[in-house]
């Protein structure tokens, strides 16, 4: 079975450009997490799904950041305009509730310069 | 003050040593605690899942929790090259709401030497 599948693995943008990543969740699996891990850290939550609802969105930096999930599967998370700060990986996770064991993609690096 | 407090080493041990992981928190709603581990450029893979305070044992490894002082505590026995990465204790309590999402510790970057 394919695990969460996650797009692109790196990106490399300047200061306030625009930038998207993508997350495909296991099949079937209708909680869908995007995490911010910074070097040194651990992973930090930015939104929770269920289903196509975002349920826990409180740690989002609304004024730049966006997400949206679509028919409750893939999901893209939205960065405008990028800063230096937003440099880290972005991971999606995926499980089949929301107490249910979270299965975690390989991230996004991204490197603002 | 965070909630969850991790030593993140690096910590370097000899193959076969006995390795202790450990996180303290503050937050006494948390009822799960869980150990990842993460292989560099690769997402967290959930290792040991605790509930309420106890012992678990899977394999080589061993998840301790001690809610009366806020500590909890993996162990690894014979350890191997293919251990090396950076653990990660999770926990997290049994609210609704915000309250369920995970609270991660930093992390600590064991390095097993063949």
């Amino acid at each position: 079975e394919a695990g969460v599948v996650q797009s692109p693995r790196y990106k490399i943008i300047e200061k306030k450009q625009p930038v998207a990543f993508w997350c495909n969740p296991i099949s079937g699996h209708n909680t869908l997490y995007w995490y911010l891990q910074n070097l040194g850290q651990g992973p930090e939550l930015l939104i929770r799904y269920e289903n196509e609802e975002a349920v826990d969105d409180s740690q989002l930096p609304k004024d730049r950041f966006s997400a949206e999930r679509l028919k409750g599967v893939d999901s893209t998370l939205k960065i405008q305009p990028a800063e230096l700060g937003d440099s880290a990986v972005y991971l999606c996770a995926s499980s089949l509730d929301t107490l249910d064991e979270q299965f975690f993609g390989p991230g996004t690096r991204l490197t603002v310069l | 003050q965070k909630e969850v407090e991790q030593d993140p080493g690096p910590l370097s041990v000899p193959e076969g040593a006995i390795v202790s992981l450990n996180c303290t928190y503050s937050n006494s709603a948390f009822q799960y605690f869980m150990w990842y581990r993460q292989y560099s450029r690769k997402g967290p893979e959930l290792l040991m899942y605790t509930y309420s305070s106890g012992n678990k044992e899977d394999g080589r490894f061993t998840a301790q929790v001690d809610k009366s002082s806020k500590y909890i505590s993996l162990f690894i026995r014979d350890s191997q090259p293919s251990d090396s990465a950076t653990y990660l204790c999770a926990m997290r309590s049994i609210s609704s709401g915000s309250a369920r999402q995970l609270t991660f510790g930093s992390g600590t970057q064991l390095t097993v030497l063949p």
